[in-house]
């Protein structure tokens, strides 16, 4: 049963508005993360964060942004939504330390249509 | 840098025959692999994965893997595929040192026929 929580599941909006994507978990990870998922391609790290107050930009450009003050909440925001984010968005988290032994635990994911 | 392929975008077997899904890896230092399995409108979930130790891994559901030096491979199998295991498996590679967030492969969606 997974401990981190995306919502909404799914999300239809038009170009321009802002949106904010939540994802919140409940197993007191330090490390949360935020990936682009597009049929037949590779997940593309797009924001990442190792505690409170720490975000960084992750592999793929994107024209989001993310926050992080609270342990448990690791928000993603577009400001302006165009059809090019139409796209799954999973997030995932760590514990410190454990990447290794016990990998991401993911979200069950947000699929954005941008229209 | 490190990086995945994943040969094959769809594989497609039998109930009760056997699943062979197949990654190579580039990586610069002996790598840590993972395989993760994503079920429709699921996230992800970690299968196995390699991290130094034995080279021939299990994990949950009957699957295995077998880390390959020679080869850069680190295939995916299963004796005997059931319906259930019908999904999409990401192998991912990741460098040991570092930050440790892994690479992932584009994905292998395994179709299962009864």
């Amino acid at each position: 049963e997974a401990d981190i929580y995306q919502t909404p599941r799914y999300l239809v909006i038009g170009t321009g508005k802002k949106i904010t994507l939540e994802c919140s978990q409940t197993m007191g990870h330090d490390k949360m993360y935020w990936y682009q998922q597009d049929p037949g391609m590779e997940l593309h790290l797009i924001h990442y964060s190792y505690g409170v107050n720490s975000t960084e930009k992750g592999d793929l450009s994107s024209e989001s942004t993310v926050s992080r003050i609270r342990t448990e909440h690791f928000p993603l925001t577009l400001e302006s939504a165009r059809p090019s984010h139409t796209s799954q968005y999973l997030c995932a988290s760590s514990e410190a330390g454990s990447l290794m032994n016990y990998g991401y635990t993911f979200g069950s994911g947000t699929r954005l249509t941008v229209v | 840098a490190q990086s995945v392929t994943q040969l094959g975008s769809h594989v497609s077997v039998s109930e009760g025959a056997l699943v062979l899904l197949r990654c190579n890896y580039s990586s610069s230092v002996p790598p840590y692999l993972f395989w993760y399995v994503q079920y429709p409108n699921q996230g992800l979930q970690l299968l196995l994965k390699y991290t130094s130790a034995a080279t021939l891994v299990k994990g949950i559901n009957g699957f295995e893997a077998e880390f390959k030096k020679s080869e850069t491979s680190f295939h995916l199998t299963k004796p005997s595929a059931h319906m259930s295991d019908a999904a999409e498996y990401f192998c991912a590679v990741s460098k040991p040192g570092g930050s440790y967030i892994p690479t992932f492969g584009r994905g292998t969606s395994l179709i299962v026929h009864p």
